[in-house]
């Protein structure tokens, strides 16, 4: 019963310190995001993929990049953090397209200081 | 600028009253969702609407799409402090899932 899987839960970084959030599906999903939201706020899109290979720009894309080498695979890496990276950051992906169910990953809490 | 905006943002209530959430944009969505969010987990699908008009229920829940599906609402019967949670909607726009900005509701027994 994995489902979406995303490490680590809980990180502290540094300004300017380097990192990788991974996320990992074994539902053979085609689609897969990444979110963050901040406290008390909706989720907003960084970035999303609809298969291995392609990826595409959300609505808050600046300061982070990402890689879809496989189907399974999503990660999202922070270069250089800032402060205002600081955010709980929830990975996501379904079947199809959005209209079909989205499955989330259990999040993780990124503090920059 | 937000694609989805819900009202109210904040919503505290009595067990038993009704109440209706509101999820408005000037953009057609293809489809919208409702996902209900407690502290430290993940949204959670409570509905998929589809077609201008539709309506769905579930149990308490009624969920409208509007007729230009650009808008939706959340209408909640008799609520009960089980309720309580963060209430997103969020519209399907070409390949990208995009949130609303959330309603918090609190419901006191």
């Amino acid at each position: 019963n994995a489902g979406v899987t995303q490490t680590p839960k809980f990180r502290i970084l540094k300004i300017g310190q380097s990192m990788t959030l991974q996320c990992a599906q074994d539902m053979n999903h085609n689609y897969m995001y990444w979110y963050r939201q901040d406290p008390g706020m909706g989720l907003k899109l960084i970035y999303y993929s609809v298969g291995a290979g392609i990826t595409d720009k959300g609505e808050v894309p600046n300061g982070y990049n990402v890689s879809r080498s496989t189907t399974e695979d999503f990660p999202l890496r922070l270069e250089l953090a800032a402060p205002s990276q600081t955010s709980v950051y929830f990975c996501a992906s379904s079947y199809r397209g959005p209209g079909n169910t989205i499955y989330f990953g259990e999040g993780s809490w990124l503090t920059v200081v | 600028t937000q694609l989805l905006e819900q009202s109210p943002q904040f919503l505290s209530i009595q067990e038993g009253e009704n109440l209706t959430v509101y999820c408005n944009s000037s953009s057609v969505f293809s489809s919208l969702q409702w996902y209900r969010q407690e502290p430290g987990e993940g949204p959670v699908l409570l509905v998929t609407v589809v077609t201008g008009g539709e309506v769905k229920k579930l149990k308490r829940l009624t969920f409208q799409f509007g007729d230009a599906r650009k808008d939706s609402s959340l209408h909640i019967t008799a609520a009960q402090p089980g309720d309580t949670g963060l209430y997103l909607c969020a519209g399907d726009n070409t390949d990208k899932l995009i949130f609303g900005t959330g309603t918090r509701l609190q419901v006191f027994p």
